[in-house]
């Protein structure tokens, strides 16, 4: 048990699909971030929330869409994804600036 | 056994002999450092962190070495089990809330 849950753990969807992926925190973080794990590149961060404020967009294309609705929830909402963003979807939390994130294990999607 | 220069990929290791992982870091600003382990279906699990004005951190088994004069970081592992055999990540930030990571070294424990 991390205290970071991810779900679904596998997500298999269609270019034209709309599905969300969740996160939530059971650690009492004020901060959540979204990272994307590929194949033989290292982490990438997509998005920072402190405070249910997003902070940080990383130039992430409009096909992902967060949503934080409070400071233990945070979901990724995807539609018209391409193939290329099959990847493994990490959540993290952390309690502030410059102190360790905490990660989920992750949803692996599969883009067809 | 040691990952040498920059950087290398893999690292094979006999058990029970010390692991050396070598990270260079990207920003000579940068103020907080961390070392994440990665195991197969798993997220990054956190192992050892350190800040900008310490050279040397010690955990349990473990070590970090700070040399902010060449943007060097690297992770001593005592007396390396099976169990350490994951992927090993640096990562750096700069007061903020965006931590950078590493490319990842994978460390096969031989028996």
């Amino acid at each position: 048990e991390t205290g970071v849950t991810q779900t679904p753990r596998h997500l298999v969807m269609g270019m034209t699909n709309k599905k969300s992926l969740k996160c939530e925190q059971h650690l009492g973080h004020n901060a959540m971030y979204w990272y994307k794990q590929s194949a033989k590149k290292p982490l990438e961060l997509m998005f920072v929330y402190n405070f249910k404020e997003q902070t940080e967009n990383n130039s992430v294309p409009s096909r992902f869409s967060p949503e934080c609705p409070n400071s233990s929830h945070l979901f990724l909402h995807l539609h018209t994804l391409q193939p290329e963003d099959s990847a493994l979807y990490l959540c993290a939390s952390s309690q502030g600036q410059n102190s360790p994130l905490h990660f989920g294990n992750g949803t692996r999607l599969t883009v067809t | 056994g040691e990952s040498v220069g920059l950087h290398l990929p893999t690292l094979s290791v006999q058990e029970g002999d010390n692991s050396i992982i070598n990270c260079a870091y990207s920003n000579s600003a940068s103020d907080y450092f961390i070392w994440y382990k990665q195991e197969s279906g798993k997220g990054p699990q956190f192992i050892i962190d350190i800040r900008s004005n310490m050279d040397k951190r010690q955990g349990q088994r473990v070590t970090v070495l700070l040399n902010k004069t060449v943007k060097h970081l690297s992770l001593q592992i005592a007396a390396t089990q099976p169990g350490d055999s994951a992927v090993y990540f640096c990562a750096e930030s700069l007061n903020d809330y965006k931590l950078s990571f590493g490319a990842g070294t994978t460390v096969t424990v031989r028996a």
